[in-house]
């Protein structure tokens, strides 16, 4: 089965604080992918990677820079964090860049900004 | 642009009971179609998916969908609803140009009555 991990279930942390939220797939994905999922707007692209080191901006990157250093792992970042990015964050990954290719999410992150 | 709808916010049905998940999506041509559903604390799993074919797709735990191409419509059934079933459901769309990137609707709750 594939596994896609995060490595925080729950996470607080202060306005203004740099903050990372690591993403670790254990099938040789080529494409992972930073969700954030809020009430009534279903889940919201931030940003995707079709390879190491490659990125490409989602629907709403603003606040977020990502990294892929390894194939399988794939970290977001807040830079800044601020109260209007309390959010649950989900991370994906699929095989390839086939078209359709399923995606199999982690479990989520559920950030708090104080 | 390409976006995806579900009307009902939330689904209350009796455990038995035949279950009805409505999906419409706008886009110029056929695109990906998929179902997902997230159990409580949960990430998202792929009930099913359809790309082309049969337009009655069969997918994981019961879960049936139908792709009517002239209502642009997409929903999801189950004859016979279980307690376990109690979730958030995703319908989503991959446009045929950007396989890689999914627009998933706002989601529908479905609780069960017992």
């Amino acid at each position: 089965d594939v596994k896609v991990t995060q490595s925080s279930r729950y996470l607080v942390k202060r306005t203004g604080e740099k903050v990372f939220l690591e993403c670790v797939q254990d099938m040789d994905h080529e494409n992972m992918f930073w969700y954030r999922q809020d009430p009534g707007l279903g889940l919201r692209l931030i940003y995707f990677s079709y390879d190491v080191k490659m990125k490409e901006k989602g629907d709403i990157p603003e606040g977020y820079s990502v990294s892929r250093e390894k194939k399988e792992r794939f970290s977001l970042i807040l830079e800044s964090a601020s109260t209007n990015q309390t959010s649950m964050y989900l991370c994906a990954s699929s095989l390839s860049p086939q078209m359709g290719d399923t995606q199999y999410f982690g479990p989520g992150t559920r950030l708090t900004v104080l | 642009a390409q976006s995806v709808t579900q009307p009902d916010i939330h689904i209350t049905v009796s455990e038995g009971a035949s279950l009805e998940l409505r999906c419409n999506y706008s886009y110029g041509a056929t695109p990906y179609l998929f179902w997902y559903v997230q159990s409580p604390g949960q990430g998202l799993q792929l009930l099913l998916k359809y790309f082309s074919g049969d337009t009655l797709v069969q997918g994981i735990k019961g879960f049936e969908a139908e792709f009517k191409r002239s209502q642009s419509s997409f929903n999801l059934r189950k004859p016979s609803v279980h307690w376990s079933d109690a979730a958030e459901y995703f319908c989503a769309v991959a446009p045929y140009s950007s396989a890689s990137k999914i627009i998933f609707g706002s989601g529908t709750r479905l609780s069960i009555r017992p």
